[in-house]
């Protein structure tokens, strides 16, 4: 799987929209871009993913860079609960195959009031 | 739906004993994983069962045995445990008809091996 490169920490305030990074030059055509988070003492959630374009759902929005090299997060008010490790995970899905999950260490997003 | 149950909680064992690991969704999923987490790192694969009656080695299988009883359930177990397997396990469940996007997450096991 390609390699991802994210911040150690982050540090955002309460209310204020949050751009989390994610670099990935090694990303193949067939690789889908996935965000996962984990709040303390749980386990992880499912955020948002895609592939070339950007994404919006009810938690974030993702922004893919037109060469795919990088992506950003987006929470576009941040609350004290969305306090986590936010991981950007690259996974070459194949439709009706399981495919593991890479986590690498992540981005600690603190959330100050 | 209670999502992927895991039980139990939390766990203290000695070198060399067993357990098992239980888990279960009530997803109707097709697929489930075993992780493991150790402090200030990531996830990591253990095994998976991507349907009914299959299973398959992760990134670190070592130690461990996995059986899928039916759908809904997929056990761990470890058969004499070692200290370097003390860690906080998850299991996951994902589905075959939205194309494995998505894994759905329990809120894990507390494992310390003395």
């Amino acid at each position: 799987d390609a390699k991802t490169t994210q911040p150690n920490s982050m540090e955002s305030n309460e209310e204020e929209p949050v751009h989390l990074p994610c670099n990935h030059s090694t990303i193949s055509g067939t690789d889908y871009i996935h965000w996962y988070r984990q709040l303390p003492s749980q386990g992880p959630e499912y955020v948002i993913h895609g592939l070339t374009s950007n994404v919006n759902n009810r938690m974030a929005s993702l922004a893919i860079a037109e060469d795919r090299k990088s992506s950003t997060l987006i929470l576009h008010r941040a609350t004290l609960r969305d306090a986590a490790v936010y991981y950007c995970i690259l996974r070459d899905v194949v439709m009706g195959s399981a495919r593991q999950l890479t986590f690498g260490s992540g981005t600690q997003l603190t959330v100050l009031p | 739906n209670a999502g992927v149950t895991q039980t139990p909680k939390f766990q203290v064992l000695k070198t060399g004993q067993s357990m098992t690991l239980q888990c279960a969704q009530d997803m109707n999923h097709n697929s489930m994983y075993w992780y493991r987490q150790d402090p200030g790192m990531g996830l990591r694969l253990i095994y998976y069962s991507a349907s009914e009656g299959t299973t398959d080695k992760g990134e670190v299988p070592n130690g461990y045995n996995v059986s899928r009883l039916n759908k809904r359930e997929f056990s761990l177990r470890l058969e004499s445990a070692a200290p370097s397997q003390t860690s906080v396990y998850f299991c996951a469940s994902s589905s075959r008809t939205s194309g494995h996007y998505e894994q759905y997450f329990g809120p894990g096991t507390r494992l310390t091996v003395t």
